[in-house]
């Protein structure tokens, strides 16, 4: 069983388009986080999102966590080539323990 | 920021060898940190949670004698791969946790078993 959902897995878009990637999980998380992984290297963090409702935005990135703490998304406007590459969401059930990552979102943006 | 150092990046080795991965915190102590093993086009598994000075944690399915850890200092834990397979291929990857810093992650290891 999967503890965080993320869809969807695939994503290929034009540049220019937006894009949402959803990550859900029946249980509640003391924080979710975001990170892009390019082949190769370990993952680098975008954000983490710790309170309910919570709304972050990186440049283009759009980030929110769900008012229970149980889902989050990230929206991502007017794609670029550069945002091509796999997306993660994590959540620690309680803080200080391991890490869960959803399944992930590969991004192809193409010109 | 938090760094975690992670050796070597790559290793080929033959089937039936052993192969010892380093993770080390460069400018916080790390009582725990964690392993994760990634396979092409896929996540990452959380394999083990390392604790300082104790046993390692591992997750359902991961054969503790088959991946041994151990973290003998606040600064540095080592994933040994014994006995490796062709199946056991795969990208390892650790990180510590800073009270300050929050996770951060090595750069991996692309381990190839030949």
């Amino acid at each position: 069983t999967q503890l965080l959902e993320q869809s969807p897995q695939f994503l290929s878009i034009q540049e220019g388009e937006n894009l949402t990637v959803y990550c859900n999980s029946s249980s509640v998380f003391s924080s979710l986080q975001w990170y892009r992984q390019e082949p190769g290297e370990g993952p680098v963090l975008l954000v983490t999102v710790v309170t309910g409702g919570e709304v972050k935005k990186l440049k283009r990135l759009t980030f929110q966590f769900g008012d229970a703490r149980k889902d989050s998304s990230l929206h991502i406007t007017a794609a670029q080539p550069g945002d091509t590459g796999l997306y993660l969401c994590a959540g620690a059930r309680q803080a200080g323990t391991a890490l869960i990552f959803g399944k992930g979102t590969t991004l192809s943006v193409s010109s | 920021g938090a760094v975690v150092s992670q050796h070597p990046s790559r290793v080929i080795c033959k089937s039936g060898t052993s192969v010892k991965i380093e993770c080390r915190s460069l400018d916080f102590q790390a009582t725990t940190m964690f392993w994760y093993r990634q396979f092409p086009k896929q996540s990452l598994m959380l394999m083990a949670t390392s604790n300082e000075g104790s046993k390692a944690t591992y997750e359902q399915g991961v054969e503790k004698d088959k991946f041994l850890i151990n973290h003998a200092s606040l600064t540095l834990s080592t994933l040994t791969v014994t006995s490796a397979h062709p199946e056991d291929s795969s990208f390892y990857i650790c990180s510590a946790r800073d009270k300050n810093y929050g996770y951060t992650f090595g750069s991996g290891t692309r381990l190839t078993v030949v």
